[in-house]
């Protein structure tokens, strides 16, 4: 159990430019789950898989927003044409529900993204 | 919807004093209910979790909480607090049936600060 791994850690950019995220989760662990945290703030839900199905997106998720889980392994979270407004922590987050539908979410570091 | 409110958004304790750091939900029905820390460049650790039976939960590091239904309420406690407990700490509530479970909402956080 390596634990959840987030690469970057921290993402700088210029406003209008896009930027990917990745996440790796507990191996095997057929959730994923992305938050984000502004400053100040709690994590705030974004959206999770359940093997490679996206199953739901919040509002927060605007169209700019784009999360892959391909093969049911590792995500990416993309956001499109960056805002000020996007400066946030990313986390990702797993978990296993294939056996108990109590088992606990493990975060990640996190990727720290500042848009200038 | 479900909410948190943590009241508290900063407090300051002595080392091997004690604490109680407050949590109020809102859900319309018995929720889950969680808490977790977070230090610096780290990852959101759970330090305990309530779905059912006994209200008083023990989690890692001598922490426990307690839920009362009557008040909305699931707050932290440590009898002696160490200097190592200094961080921020997030309650969050959880949707109970399985696919919502690991979809949370946070609170905005309890910073702690130790003093020797």
């Amino acid at each position: 159990d390596t634990g959840v791994s987030q690469n970057p850690r921290h993402k700088i950019t210029k406003r209008g430019q896009n930027v990917t995220f990745r996440c790796d989760p507990i191996s095997e662990h057929n959730r994923l789950y992305w938050y984000r945290q502004t400053l100040g703030q709690g994590p705030e839900f974004l959206t999770y898989f359940q093997n490679e199905a996206q199953l739901e997106k919040s509002r927060l998720l605007s169209d700019r927003f784009s999360a892959e889980r391909p093969k049911g392994s590792f995500s990416t979270l993309e956001i499109q044409r960056t805002e000020q407004g996007d400066s946030a922590m990313y986390l990702c987050a797993s978990r296993d529900d294939r056996f108990s539908t109590n088992e606990k979410l493990f975060f990640g570091s996190g990727t720290q993204l500042s848009v200038l | 919807a479900q909410s948190v409110t943590q009241p508290d958004i900063h407090i300051t304790v002595s080392e091997g004093a004690s604490l109680e750091l407050r949590c109020n939900y809102s859900y319309g029905a018995t929720p889950y209910l969680f808490w977790y820390v977070q230090s610096p460049g780290q990852g959101l650790q759970l330090l305990l979790k309530y779905f059912s039976g006994d209200t008083l939960v023990q989690g890692i590091k001598g922490f426990e909480a307690e839920f009362k239904r009557s008040q909305s309420s699931f707050n932290l406690r440590k009898p002696s607090v160490h200097w190592s407990d200094a961080a921020e700490y997030f309650c969050a509530v959880g949707a109970t049936g399985g696919t919502s479970y690991g979809k949370l909402t946070f609170g905005q956080g309890t910073i702690l600060t130790v003093h020797p």
